[in-house]
């Protein structure tokens, strides 16, 4: 199985801050990268699929980056409906995998 | 406009079975790969199995194999997930998602997830 380590666990920012998330695979998986956003009672929503595409309708201030196995989830200018929880998923090989997740907390 | 709406959950003791449902719509159901996607309390996602579109590949997690079974009705554009010998670590949110696939592949939408709690 490929496992997905994101850092950091939680993450402390302000409204107007930009921050990163790392996702680590532990072997290649490509661009088969996904990013999703889940907030506290709701499904998660994808973000950004295949590293860098920012799925319809997904503000431009959230960008992905990497390839092979280092992948990162960047939120420009954190608007207060950012403030959330955000797993990276691996699609490349069955099983799928996710990340353990990052909380995005307000300071 | 495209939905997934789970049903079935609920509170079962060890051992006992059941089944969750995911009607799907707003789109051709048999044209899309689904996936089970489970999350225990305050955890993580966990991925549980899949069903190809044609419905002739289906694929588990090793934690459910043997006792979770994926299967549709096509005619209710309805995905289900039969659990059986249920234990108390199956305890989750269970949520189905359809597979989007272009040059890679990602979940969307989900649905919004159905409770399964296994308790004596």
């Amino acid at each position: 199985d490929i496992q997905m380590t994101q850092s950091p666990s939680s993450l402390s920012a302000a409204v107007g801050d930009t921050v990163s998330i790392s996702c680590r695979a532990s072997q290649s998986v490509t661009n088969f990268l996904n990013w999703y956003q889940q907030k506290p009672g709701k499904a998660p929503k994808v973000l950004i699929h295949a590293v860098f595409r920012l799925q319809s309708g997904v503000p431009s201030r959230f960008s992905g980056s990497g390839s092979g196995t280092d992948f990162t989830l960047t939120i420009s200018n954190l608007q207060p409906e950012d403030f959330a929880t955000y797993y990276c998923q691996q699609s490349y090989n069955i099983p799928i995998t996710f990340g353990q997740g990052t909380r995005l907390e307000i300071k | 406009q495209v939905q997934l709406v789970e049903s079935g959950g609920g509170v079962v003791q060890p051992g006992r079975s059941l089944r969750l449902s995911c009607e799907a719509s707003g789109f051709t159901f048999t044209n899309y790969t689904f996936h089970w996607v489970r999350q225990a309390p305050g955890k993580g996602l966990e991925w549980v199995t899949l069903m190809s579109s044609d419905g002739s590949h289906k694929l588990y997690a090793d934690s459910v194999k043997g006792r979770f079974t994926i299967s549709r009705d096509s005619s209710k554009s309805t995905l289900y997930l039969q659990m059986n010998s249920l234990r108390p670590e199956d305890t989750a949110l269970y949520y189905c998602a359809r597979e989007v696939e272009t040059t890679t592949n990602w979940f969307d939408p989900w649905g919004q997830g159905t409770p399964v709690t296994v308790s004596s």
